[in-house]
């Protein structure tokens, strides 16, 4: 696609519930980055794919957060059991292998009720 | 690991004046830094960049700079105007990571 795409803009969930973020990265594009910007804050690195593996998960705050990518595509950030810290916008970026330009998509906005 | 610390967190002129964003980092081995702008309700979208082995670069209004021996870097926006209003994140990019700045919030009032 021409830019990085997320879904759903926006979440409103109920605490304890499961959630699924979805990102579509620039088509090309074989690594893809998850980043948590919680209200006024900055990019909290969570996970970085190159192409289908996980080289560095070392962001995920805790075991009710994982992330897959399948076909070098789209990926998906799951949280389970949602906590109201949980709440906060997930930013996606892809780039091309090699390369260090990243491309942001617009973000999913969660709020746990 | 590297560790980028961005100042000020907030940043208010008058449309025209210049307005300077500064950042240091820690690792060494960190050789590319971007800048991004982030505006209400989007995600971050490059400005400008520069590579270890430069000290400046000019985009028109914006420019950065680059002081590897005391481990800083800078955005330089002259003759700023009501549209920069926004969040500027600077960051740092070793070993496929990249390290961002908590982030200043520009404003330029008309």
């Amino acid at each position: 696609g021409a830019g990085v795409s997320q879904s759903p803009s926006n979440k409103v969930t109920e605490k304890g519930k499961d959630v699924e973020l979805r990102c579509d990265p620039i088509s090309g594009h074989t690594a893809l980055y998850w980043y948590r910007q919680s209200l006024g804050q900055g990019l909290e690195f969570l996970i970085y794919f190159q192409g289908n593996s996980a080289p560095d998960k070392s962001g995920l705050p805790s075991d009710r957060f994982s992330a897959e990518r399948t076909g070098g595509s789209v990926s998906t950030l799951t949280i389970q059991r949602t906590q109201q810290e949980d709440s906060a916008v997930y930013l996606c970026a892809s780039s091309l292998a090699g390369a260090n330009v990243l491309t942001f998509g617009a973000g999913s906005r969660l709020t746990v009720l | 690991g590297e560790n980028v610390e961005q100042h000020p967190s907030t940043l208010s002129v008058q449309e025209g004046d210049s307005a300077v964003i500064k950042c240091t980092y820690s690792d060494s081995a960190s050789n590319y830094f971007p800048w991004y702008k982030q505006e209400l309700g989007k995600g971050p979208q490059l400005i400008i960049d520069i590579r270890s082995n430069v000290g400046e670069k000019k985009d028109q209004r914006i420019a950065v700079t680059l002081n590897k021996t005391a481990k800083h870097f800078s955005l330089h926006i002259t003759e700023t105007q009501p549209e920069d209003s926004a969040v500027y994140f600077c960051a740092s990019w070793d070993f496929n990571k990249f390290y961002f700045g908590s982030g200043t919030k520009l404003n330029v009032k008309p």
